[in-house]
């Protein structure tokens, strides 16, 4: 079945404590995205990637970090998370020829983490 | 930055009815597509209209696009309590500089009472 899977669905973890949100897709797509989705603010894109060891700044990248050594996984880092990135995250990844920008996005289940 | 904004933001219907959500947009698009996502839940693509189309229909889904107005309404026919959920639009600019490819309103909650 092709999906994006993410991992884990939920986290609860305390300031400074250095976490990693796992992101994978089993349909060769070369484009994969982070959001995160906070009330009344809609999604926001916080990094994105047009394929291995390519990435590049969202909207609001501050306070994360990426790296896509491999086509399927996209993982996203908080190397020291705060209060501030409470918030549902979603991974998302499509097919892109020649990065133009058509293709239907497939969206993870979403990553809900507290940081106290 | 969000390009598209959604309208209304919270709507509530009696299923049977239709629902008609909106959405208006800022810059040049080359498509424009609709998500829906359930609570707590990621987001599914419902439907994809291109900037040189002006209607579209997926099963009880219609789709039109007015690149005039920089505005697109969704409507959903005969709505159903499942129907129940938010909706979002995401435009799709043109050009390989804009590879951040999709940016999303902050979406219509639908309520479809029983």
């Amino acid at each position: 079945e092709a999906q994006v899977t993410q991992n884990p669905r939920y986290l609860i973890t305390v300031t400074g404590k250095k976490l990693t949100v796992t992101c994978s897709q089993n349909m060769n797509h070369e484009y994969m995205s982070w959001y995160r989705q906070d009330p009344g603010l809609g999604l926001r894109q916080i990094y994105y990637s047009m394929n291995v060891e390519v990435t590049d700044k969202g909207d609001v990248p501050e306070g994360y970090k990426v790296s896509r050594k491999e086509k399927r996984n996209f993982p996203l880092i908080l190397e020291s998370p705060s209060p501030n990135q409470t918030s549902l995250y979603f991974c998302a990844s499509s097919l892109s020829v020649r990065g133009t920008t058509t293709d239907t996005q497939y969206f993870g289940p979403g990553t809900r983490l507290t940081v106290l | 930055s969000q390009q598209g904004e959604e309208d209304p933001q919270a709507l509530s219907i009696q299923e049977g009815e239709n629902a008609t959500m909106n959405c208006s947009y800022k810059t040049s698009i080359n498509n424009l597509q609709w998500y829906r996502q359930n609570s707590g839940r990621g987001l599914v693509h419902l439907i994809l209209i291109r900037s040189n189309e002006r209607e579209k229909h997926s099963g009880r889904l219609r789709v039109t696009l007015d690149t005039s107005k920089k505005s697109s309404s969704l409507l959903i026919t005969a709505s159903r309590a499942a129907d129940t959920a938010s909706y979002f639009c995401a435009t799709g600019t043109p050009g390989l500089g804009s590879a951040r490819q999709l940016t999303f309103g902050s979406g219509t909650q639908l309520t479809v009472l029983p």
